[in-house]
């Protein structure tokens, strides 16, 4: 069965500095999206992106973060200078269309020290 | 307000017995539930949908049943198995958006 993956699996960063998240969400879908789960908490929309651009985004997603979809296959976030309070795990996610059921990837935990 | 509510953080049940899930939701607008499932360190596994339109959705063990008029969704699994224990999170796609709103997830035990 086709699935959305997700590298690294896990990442450390230190405070203040970028890192690139990298996904490939399932080939033929359309809508693409990335969530976070800070320990103990619920999952978090972040963003979605369709058709090459932006097509909603939560207000976590501040100008710190960008999403690109660089070569048709790899789908991307960016975080350019990282905080502590952004430690979590950040899932990828794919649907073939809009309000179909979403495939998540294994997620990358990112840790911000 | 968009919200989906868990307000049960866990559950234990015996193998073979029912496990049941349950989740409201505040907004009436919200027209599309989900139920995902999620091990540890594994992204969210789709479960389990039901649109508005329908008040029961049936997929082997597992069976969704929604009250619009109480905004309240629940999961169903019999018989529980212990492969079945996982985190189980209700979301919604929060009525006109494609973005999902989550729970703050059950975690079931099912015991052997």
């Amino acid at each position: 069965e086709p699935e959305v993956t997700q590298t690294p699996s896990h990442q450390v960063t230190q405070m203040g500095q970028e890192v690139i998240l990298r996904c490939v969400p399932i080939s033929n879908h359309l809508y693409f999206y990335w969530y976070r789960q800070i320990l103990g908490q619920k999952v978090e929309f972040l963003v979605s992106f369709y058709n090459n651009e932006i097509s909603e985004k939560s207000e976590i997603f501040d100008d710190q973060f960008s999403v690109e979809r660089p070569d048709g296959s790899n789908f991307t976030l960016k975080i350019r200078s990282t905080k502590l309070e952004d430690s979590a795990m950040y899932f990828c996610a794919s649907s073939p269309d809009l309000n179909e059921k979403l495939f998540f990837g294994s997620g990358t935990q990112l840790s911000v020290l | 307000d968009q919200q989906v509510k868990q307000n049960s953080p866990s559950l234990s049940v015996q193998e073979g017995r029912i496990s049941i899930l349950n989740c409201d939701y505040t907004n009436s607008m919200f027209d599309y539930f989900l139920w995902y499932k999620k091990y540890p360190a594994e992204g969210p596994t789709f479960l389990i949908s039901i649109s508005s339109i329908k008040d029961k959705n049936e997929d082997g063990r597992f069976t969704v049943f929604l009250n619009k008029s109480a905004k309240h969704l629940s999961l169903h699994i019999v018989p529980s198995q212990p492969g079945d224990s996982a985190v189980y999170f209700c979301a919604s796609n929060g009525g006109a958006t494609n973005k999902l709103i989550f729970g703050t997830g059950t975690l079931l035990a099912v015991q052997p």
